[in-house]
């Protein structure tokens, strides 16, 4: 399968835990996006990088969570002090933006956070 | 991103055509119309999309209304497969690239 892949798929933390997540891309998508969804909710814009620069940030991003896609290929999102409220699906998806002017987003099957 | 309002649920006979509506009514002349899907326990997944032209594809139709303030989702012979939450997002092609989700429609397929 060359979809958009997540690891892990469940992570159970305690509070106040580091966790870190992984997104491997579709191979040559050039951004990548991070979104959170919680229980009876849409997904919600976290972070996108267009290859390795982060160029946007929400501000439900803070200062707890960082994201990183040093080579321009996968990407890793770390969640510092972990909170009960952190408890979410966390979607990464990738994309490919060229000369043309559509822009589908293709996302993985999410990493599910439940922090106790 | 313009605001899209959708009705919360809607159920459809397996078989039959499901039209989910969505109302985009302060939706400006440089955003499109998006539809994503979300199957239970999965990622969302592009559906369509269109300006201002009628567009089909081997998933769906799209029916946008010619003052551009609504639009439907036409999914012509609905299976069990189809149950999902349906989002509809207004969204420019550039200088914008997060979708911008709300709580969108769960439509149930019913054998």
């Amino acid at each position: 399968d060359t979809g958009v892949s997540q690891n892990p798929r469940h992570k159970i933390t305690k509070r106040g835990q580091n966790v870190t997540f992984r997104c491997d891309p579709i191979s040559e998508h050039n951004r990548l996006y991070w979104y959170r969804q919680t229980l009876g909710q849409g997904p919600e814009f976290l972070t996108y990088f267009q290859n390795e620069a982060q160029l946007e940030k929400s501000r439900l991003l803070s200062d707890r969570f960082s994201a990183e896609r040093p080579k321009g290929s996968f990407s890793t999102l770390e969640i510092q002090r972990t909170e009960q409220g952190d408890s979410a699906m966390y979607l990464c998806a990738s994309s490919f933006i060229g000369q043309g002017a559509f822009n589908e987003q293709f996302f993985g099957p999410g990493t599910r956070l439940t922090v106790l | 991103d313009a605001k899209t309002t959708q009705p919360t649920s809607m159920d459809c006979a397996e078989g039959r055509a499901a039209n989910l509506p969505c109302n985009h009514s302060t939706i400006s002349g440089n955003e499109y119309v998006y539809w994503y899907r979300q199957i239970h326990s999965q990622g969302p997944q592009y559906i369509i999309h269109g300006l201002k032209n009628n567009e089909t594809n081997e998933m769906a139709s799209l029916i946008i209304t010619e003052d551009r303030k609504s639009s439907t989702l036409i999914l012509p012979h609905a299976t069990l497969r189809d149950t999902a939450v349906y989002y509809c997002i207004a969204k420019r092609n550039f200088g914008n690239e997060k979708l911008t989700f709300g709580t969108g429609t769960r439509l149930t397929i019913i054998p």
